[in-house]
């Protein structure tokens, strides 16, 4: 069964600096997702994305944060000079229809020192 | 703005027996979906039940059953005979038609041997 890979598995950054997280969402899906979840909370939306562009955010992606599809299989979140808040477990999901459960990744552990 | 609420941080049930997981949800829309997402310790999220608000049949998925009560905001989730494997944080999740999903703070389940 095709699945959302992301990469990498687990991501150290020092504070400040920038950090890119990859996920593949499956071939034919056409909307994707970010989501955080913070070691022992409840998993938090980030943005939508169809179309090529954001078709929903939530008040924590702020200017800090930026997604992209450079390609026609990868889907970036782009942190940039990050915070040790920002340390959390991320997860990318996508979905075919909008009607249809969101398939998610096993999410990339990005670690803020 | 919805909102999902489960009140049970932590449950425990016997294996083989039967355990209920609440949520309840707020929301002004009439079309909706809910989810039912496990998070084993291996951090991935896994589907494991869903609800087309529209419906009123309650979903079910072999030991997975939930019970939808569209007037009352409310979608619990039965696991019956539980199995060890069953053990994980559960997240209600719920997802308006624009596409954003809001998820529980989890229900941390334990299977007793």
């Amino acid at each position: 069964e095709p699945e959302v890979t992301q990469t990498p598995s687990h991501q150290v950054t020092q504070m400040g600096q920038e950090v890119i997280l990859r996920c593949v969402p499956i071939s034919n899906h056409l909307y994707f997702y970010w989501y955080r979840q913070i070691l022992g909370q409840k998993v938090e939306f980030l943005v939508s994305f169809y179309n090529n562009e954001i078709s929903e955010k939530s008040e924590i992606f702020d200017d800090q944060f930026s997604v992209e599809r450079p390609d026609g299989s990868n889907f970036t979140l782009k942190i940039r000079s990050t915070k040790l808040e920002d340390s959390a477990m991320y997860f990318c999901a996508s979905t075919r229809q909008t009607n249809q459960p969101q398939h998610f990744g096993d999410g990339t552990r990005l670690s803020i020192l | 703005a919805q909102t999902v609420t489960q009140s049970q941080p932590e449950m425990s049930v016997q294996e083989a027996e039967t355990v209920t997981l609440s949520c309840t949800y707020d929301t002004s829309e009439s079309d909706y979906y809910l989810f039912w997402y496990k998070q084993p310790p291996s951090r991935q999220m896994i589907l494991v039940i869903r609800q087309e608000a529209y419906k009123q049949q309650n979903a079910t998925e072999n030991r997975f059953s939930v019970n939808f009560q569209k007037a009352a905001k409310s979608f619990s989730l039965k696991i019956s005979d539980s199995q060890l494997g069953d053990a994980a944080m559960y997240f209600c999740a719920y997802r308006s038609n624009n596409n954003d999903m809001r998820f529980g703070a989890g229900t941390r389940l334990t299977v007793k041997p």
